[in-house]
């Protein structure tokens, strides 16, 4: 089953910050976050394993609660560049196993 | 990071006739390739599992006799739409596994097909 994302869209000022969520009903190996612009493939983000990990960048982070089945996405400080719709992926196990992706998220960024 | 391409990038077709769709990993070998199919404002939904060496692996409600997928070397799995109809028209991107430590999967830039 697809992996509920939430909210589906938003728009925000350059500047402010926004969070993304990623839900599943099933027990996650991996959570993997892309990006995609109007018309291009997905450009990978970052993962997360199990283990309730937090990682990421200055601005652009990402945590996953295993025992939720949840992960997030947190832009800080947007920039007119975060533009675009946002997709979580799962996977269930490591290795040759499928990449569920989520129902998306679509980020505007105004000046 | 690995590369994967696709090719053709584009392609316009008229209804009736097959397309064919290439997906490379350009320096690592992969065992599995996976086949997504994306619609406007849609997410990717996987159609398919790539095997090498063996038949792939359909996604429920996808017609294995349409849509032929052939895993012919560790780089480069086929997708393959016969008989194309204008609702077969969509973006299809295929991804690969590097099956290193990281977990990461490397997406391919895509196949616009447009069936007239």
């Amino acid at each position: 089953q697809q992996p509920v994302q939430s909210p589906q869209a938003v728009i925000l000022r350059e500047g402010e910050d926004a969070v993304i969520n990623c839900s599943s009903s099933k027990a996650l190996y991996s959570v993997h976050w892309y990006r995609q612009k109007h018309g291009e493939a997905p450009v990978f983000l970052m993962i997360l394993l199990k283990g309730g990990e937090q990682k990421g960048h200055e601005k652009i982070s990402a945590s996953f609660n295993e025992k939720k089945q949840q992960s997030s996405l947190y832009l800080t400080a947007s920039q007119l560049s975060y533009s675009g719709t946002y997709f979580c992926g799962t996977r269930r196990g490591f290795g040759n196993e499928k990449l569920t992706f989520g129902t998306g998220t679509r980020l505007t960024i105004i000046p | 990071g690995a590369v994967v391409s696709q090719h053709p990038s584009r392609v316009i077709c008229k209804s009736g006739t097959s397309v064919k769709i290439e997906c490379r990993s350009l320096d690592f070998q992969a065992t599995t390739m996976f086949w997504y199919r994306q619609f406007p404002k849609q997410s990717l939904m996987l159609m398919a599992t790539s095997n090498e060496g063996s038949k792939a692996t359909y996604e429920q409600g996808v017609e294995k006799d349409k849509f032929l997928i052939n895993h012919a070397s560790l780089t480069l799995s086929t997708l393959t739409v016969t008989s194309a109809h204008p609702e077969d028209s969509s973006f299809y991107i295929c991804s690969a596994p590097t099956g290193g430590s990281t977990d990461e999967q490397f997406f391919g830039p895509g196949t616009r097909l447009t069936v007239l």
